[in-house]
């Protein structure tokens, strides 16, 4: 159990076009979903919780405007980077939390690894 | 935003032998999460521990809570050629808040 995806795994975008990338808990329900951002042979950065239903609550220094978050549902947490450029280019992870008897957990998904040209 | 400071960096042992990392914080934290990442794929997660103290195993990997709350460390016994990858702790102040990643330790093992 406690299985999360994300979609695409890799995407190749131009300077100024939007892409989405989608993360799904698969086999559990999740009103909480976390954004990461990790630049390669660095930690991950959280950029934003994701909650089913309301406004997605960004951390410091990250632009909700650029970053759009959309939790439309108890599986799906959607984030839309905007009008993107290469300094964006990045690994993005998502996790969702799984709460069994009390116990909340984050499980992470596979990533996506965004470039743009 | 803030990290939690890992050591070592990165380590480079023999088959066989057992490893031991660390993390620390400047701040108190609730729960401790060890997760292990490999090349272009997410966290996956070891070991949580929720109370100061706890000592907690999974396998060969024995992980513990700082009793001041503050640190936690990992120990790997008999490492195996698919314990390569990045180690990174994390601190949690309540069960459905962020997570504060440490700074990660990779884990190389020379054949």
């Amino acid at each position: 159990g406690a299985v999360v995806s994300q979609h695409p795994s890799r995407v190749i975008c131009k300077s100024g076009t939007s892409v989405k990338i989608e993360c799904r808990s698969l086999d559990f329900q999740a009103t909480t979903m976390f954004w990461y951002r990790q630049f390669p042979k660095k930690s991950l950065m959280l950029m934003a919780t994701s909650n089913e239903g309301s406004k997605a609550t960004y951390e410091q220094g990250v632009e909700k405007d650029k970053f759009l978050i959309n939790h439309a549902s108890l599986t799906l947490s959607t984030l839309t980077v905007t009008s993107a450029h290469p300094e964006d280019s990045s690994f993005y992870i998502c996790s969702a939390l799984w709460s069994v008897s009390s116990t909340d957990t984050q499980y992470f998904g596979p990533g996506t690894r965004l470039t743009v040209l | 935003g803030q990290q939690l400071n890992q050591s070592p960096q990165s380590m480079f042992i023999q088959e066989g032998e057992d490893v031991s990392m660390n993390c620390t914080s400047s701040s108190i934290f609730n729960t401790w999460l060890w997760y292990k990442q490999e090349p272009g794929e997410g966290p996956v997660l070891l070991i949580a521990l929720y109370k100061a103290g706890e000592l907690t195993s999974n396998g060969r990997l024995t992980a513990q809570f700082g009793i001041t709350r503050k640190d936690s460390f990992l120990n790997i016994s008999a490492s195996i050629p698919s314990d390569v990858g990045i180690y990174f702790c994390a601190g949690q102040f309540g069960g459905n808040e962020k997570l504060t990643f440490g700074t990660g330790t990779r884990l190389t093992i020379i054949p």
